[in-house]
């Protein structure tokens, strides 16, 4: 199966800096979706972006799929930034659901 | 809008017993339905997925089945929960592109 994988694992970023994770992925794939996990464990979702580049506020992603990678940019990042992003990736299953393969994670910590 | 429920949020339970966690998906028809499991750690593994009622899909050999009684209703469950059981599940639905989660279980198994 495919293959996701996450970098940096770990980040830490004074209130104000930019930063950008990165993921790669083993094989084309139909869906890629960028989340953050907050303290209390909720998965919330960032971008659908199997390819191109999209923004919303201080967060922006690309994904550049023919060379099988995505990238989530953080600007001005702030203390309720801090959590986990995970990177997911996969295709389309027989009947049309959609099975995600996810990435380990980066975990981010935002200090004053 | 569409909105995810599952429950309870937080479970203790003892070697061997069973377990039952439930989902239910409001606002959208035939979703596709998923039982993730994040472990410690922080990787989430894919247990089960459904593309309609009576329809489940198997990911890994496991102690754990589920059900889709309803359209938009997931259940998973154990009948002899082990200590390898615990974790964070969370449940999700998906239409043709983005997956969305609800608001996950703790499971801890004594």
């Amino acid at each position: 199966g495919i293959q996701v994988e996450q970098s940096p694992p770990d980040l830490i970023l004074q209130e104000g800096a930019n930063s950008t994770l990165r993921c790669n992925f083993s094989d084309s794939v139909n869906n890629l979706q960028w989340f953050h996990q907050n303290p209390w464990g909720q998965l919330i979702n960032l971008f659908y972006i199997p390819s191109g580049t999209k923004q919303n506020g201080r967060l922006s992603a690309t994904t550049v799929a023919t060379e099988r990678y995505s990238l989530l940019y953080i600007s001005s990042s702030q203390t309720t930034d801090s959590g986990v992003y995970f990177c997911a990736a996969g295709g389309i299953l027989t009947g049309g659901g959609n099975k995600l393969t996810f990435g380990t994670g980066t975990q981010l910590k935002v200090e004053l | 809008s569409q909105t995810i429920h599952q429950w309870p949020a937080t479970l203790v339970q003892p070697v061997g017993s069973p377990l039952s966690l439930e989902c239910t998906v409001e606002g959208t028809s035939n979703p596709n339905l998923y039982w993730y499991r994040q472990a410690a750690g922080r990787g989430l593994q894919l247990l089960f997925y459904s593309v309609g009622i009576g329809q489940i899909s198997s990911e890994v050999p496991q102690n754990l089945s589920a059900s889709r009684p309803q359209d938009r209703q997931f259940i998973l469950s154990s009948k002899k929960l082990l200590l390898s059981d615990s974790g964070f599940y969370l449940c999700a639905w998906s239409g043709f592109r983005e997956l969305f989660f609800g608001e996950g279980s703790r499971l801890t198994v004594l």
